[in-house]
């Protein structure tokens, strides 16, 4: 049972545009949001981040919205470069008590030039 | 300046094997964590541990055994090694909400 889930498995935008990547989840104690980018052959790097309290979080080309109602949350990649390009995870936990973080299936954008 | 490091990154065995992989985290974090990633690209928690405590223990078959011996070290050691084990399996430390990956270590089981 996937309780976080990321419905589009890839997505491709024109450099200098906006991508938006969505993922949704279904445990209401999920209280704190996590973005992670992945290169092949690395480990996922930590994007940004958003807690419950908040609706939406910046900082610089990227900005996380929450939808607590939807338990729906998006990054936005604006204006998209070609080093964007990579397979993107949406993770997901209570703030207080199991600290495991529960994944999404990725999602792989690509930036055309 | 690698802050989670892990060896080997690759590892090819025969089915049957006990082999281990190694996690060192220099960041000062008190929790340690080790991930699977299966073919489907699906990331999945197998155990934490916090300040070499296990805190979280998934469903992970008993031939899994994380060992911690300090705050800075976690190590996954597989015994009798199936072909469903061949995978993706990452190390990561927090202190706080974040965790921080290291680079994987892929697992092949022949």
């Amino acid at each position: 049972d996937q309780q976080v889930k990321q419905n589009s498995p890839s997505l491709s935008v024109q450099e200098g545009r906006i991508s938006i990547l969505n993922c949704d989840y279904t445990n209401s104690m999920f209280d704190y949001f996590l973005w992670y980018k992945k290169y092949p052959a690395e480990g996922p790097t930590f994007l940004i981040s958003i807690s419950s309290i908040k609706d939406k979080n910046e900082d610089g080309r990227f900005t996380v919205f929450l939808n607590k109602s939807a338990k729906h949350l998006s990054l936005h990649i604006v204006p998209s470069q070609p080093g964007d390009s990579a397979v993107y995870f949406c993770a997901a936990r209570p703030i207080f008590g199991n600290e495991k973080l529960t994944f999404g299936t990725g999602t792989r954008l690509t930036i055309i030039p | 300046d690698t802050a989670v490091s892990q060896t080997p990154k690759y590892l090819v065995t025969q089915m049957g094997n006990d082999k281990s992989i190694k996690c060192e985290q220099n960041l000062g974090h008190d929790t340690m964590y080790w991930y699977k990633q299966d073919s489907k690209k699906f990331l999945k928690i197998m155990f934490s541990y916090n300040n070499k405590e296990l805190i979280i223990n998934e469903t992970v078959p008993n031939r899994f055994s994380p060992k911690s011996p300090d705050k800075a070290h976690l190590n996954l050691h597989i015994n009798s090694l199936e072909l469903g084990d061949s995978a993706v399996y990452f190390c990561a430390s927090s202190r706080g909400l974040k965790q921080f990956f290291g680079p994987g270590t892929r697992l092949t089981v022949l």
